[in-house]
């Protein structure tokens, strides 16, 4: 069964760091892109970041730009997103969402499994 | 970055009924969008890629269409399970973006 399991929320106060994680299991960890996308209460959803397969492309919302790295290990298969100067606007449901590939095509842009999340609250 | 705008922000209709829910790109996407359903509790399920495609797994009434800068997904008749929140999404340039939902709920 595919699973993707986040965890390292909590609260943090403004101008704070946190390191989420996410742990896969059940497929081809290294064959898939991994996203971070985040729900802010009572918001849509917001992808954030993803990397691709080999860690070697990574992609940010212009919002995190400079305050958030997407890293990978795909002999642990986790991916992590370390999150610095954290805002309130940060505070939101972080999910990890696995990249789409059916058959030999992989869309790394799509997600098809994604966690329950982890929740983030950024305050004083 | 791409806007997408969904359209009506809620749907309430019944069992048996067709849905049809709209999603407008602020450009041209091509056919690069995606549909997700997501139910209170749930993570977000993928129903439709590439505007048209169904994913594995995905019944045959829910089906996409559209191309450039409008979009439907049509619910061809409502089960139960169907009332939930629907997000368009589009892979066509970073940011990767998504629409702001639109609620089918049961009349």
């Amino acid at each position: 069964e595919v699973q993707v399991v986040e965890s390292g929320g909590g609260l943090v106060q403004p101008g704070g760091s946190l390191r989420l994680s996410c742990a896969a299991s059940g497929f081809t960890f290294s064959r898939h892109w991994m996203n971070w996308v985040r729900q802010a209460p009572g918001k849509g959803l917001e992808w954030v970041a993803n990397i691709k397969q080999d860690g070697s492309e990574k992609y940010y919302v212009d919002s995190v730009k400079g305050r958030f790295t997407i890293s990978r290990d795909n002999a642990k298969n986790s991916v992590f997103l370390e999150m610095h100067s954290l805002r309130a606007e940060d505070t939101a449901l972080y999910h990890c969402a696995r990249g789409f590939c059916i058959g030999t095509s992989c869309y790394g842009n799509y997600f098809d499994s994604w966690g329950q999340g982890t929740l983030v609250t950024v305050s004083s | 970055e791409i806007v997408l705008t969904q359209s009506p922000a809620t749907l309430s209709l019944s069992p048996g009924e067709r849905a049809t829910l709209s999603c407008r790109a602020s450009q041209s996407i091509t056919d690069y969008l995606a549909w997700y359903q997501r139910k209170p509790g749930q993570a977000p399920r993928l129903l439709i890629y590439d505007a048209s495609k169904r994913a594995p797994g995905i019944p045959a009434r829910f089906s996409g269409s559209g191309s450039g800068t409008d979009f439907t997904l049509t619910i061809s008749s409502l089960e139960p399970e169907d009332f939930a929140i629907y997000y368009c999404q589009q892979r066509y340039s970073w940011p990767l973006t998504f629409g702001g939902g639109t609620k089918v709920d049961i009349k």
